[in-house]
């Protein structure tokens, strides 16, 4: 089992709908959580990034954490075709000094006009 | 500023050449990565750089040799590659620890 798992799609929707993608993890260690966008052949893009559980809200964008599920989530409200991309969930182990991410293997959207 | 710039972007190599990789940060990070990605998957740790030393190096071949130069440069040599190594190479730098990390645009490398 992977130590972060994150359902890989492709996911296919309606421009204005909202959009939710999850990673769960194993590794109670995992601390702190980050969402990237990567466009195609681009490098990832840091949309956001929690420590608590509960929610964080910038713009569009609402990253979700429960630790006591294991459970890490982001909504995109009012979704656009700009936001089709490869989403990749990330997070680092309290234990570590390094700051080694701990990747999903990312969800890929597409958002139709 | 939040920018990781790497050079070159795009990479032609034969099996027999060497180049070089290089990213630059000014955030005053003291952690530096090196990633691979191949399509469709998820970058792989190759490298990290905590205060100029050489922290984790994760089984990569000797073909992959990373250097340091100060604390906000990175490079990545290339020898001997083989075709397998044909990949997106992605710079990464943070505070380390538990905080966010920042990726370059990557160099699109393909070895023939």
């Amino acid at each position: 089992q992977k130590e972060v798992e994150q359902d890989p799609g492709p996911l296919s929707v309606p421009e204005g709908a909202i959009v939710s993608l999850n990673c769960t993890y194993s590794n109670s260690a995992f601390q702190y959580f980050m969402w990237y966008r990567q466009y195609s052949r681009k490098g990832p893009e840091l949309l956001m990034y929690t420590y608590s559980s509960g929610n964080k809200e910038d713009g569009r964008f609402t990253a979700q954490v429960d630790k006591s599920s294991k459970y890490i989530s982001l909504f995109i409200r009012d979704s656009q075709p700009s936001d089709s991309a490869t989403y990749l969930c990330a997070m680092t182990d309290r234990g570590s000094t390094l700051g080694r991410l701990y990747f999903g293997r990312g969800t890929q959207l597409t958002v139709w006009p | 500023d939040t920018e990781v710039t790497q050079t070159p972007k795009h990479l032609v190599m034969g099996m027999t050449n060497k180049k070089s990789l290089k990213c630059e940060q000014h955030m005053g990070h003291r952690a530096m990565y090196w990633y691979k990605q191949k399509a469709k998957k998820p970058p792989e740790l190759m490298f990290v750089y905590s205060y100029e030393k050489l922290s984790i190096n994760e089984s990569v071949p000797s073909r992959f040799s990373p250097e340091c130069p100060n604390s906000s440069l990175l490079n990545l040599h290339l020898h001997a590659l083989q075709p397998e190594d044909s990949a997106l190479y992605l710079c990464a730098s943070s505070h380390g620890g538990n905080t966010e990390a920042f990726f370059g645009q990557g160099t699109r490398l393909t070895v023939v």
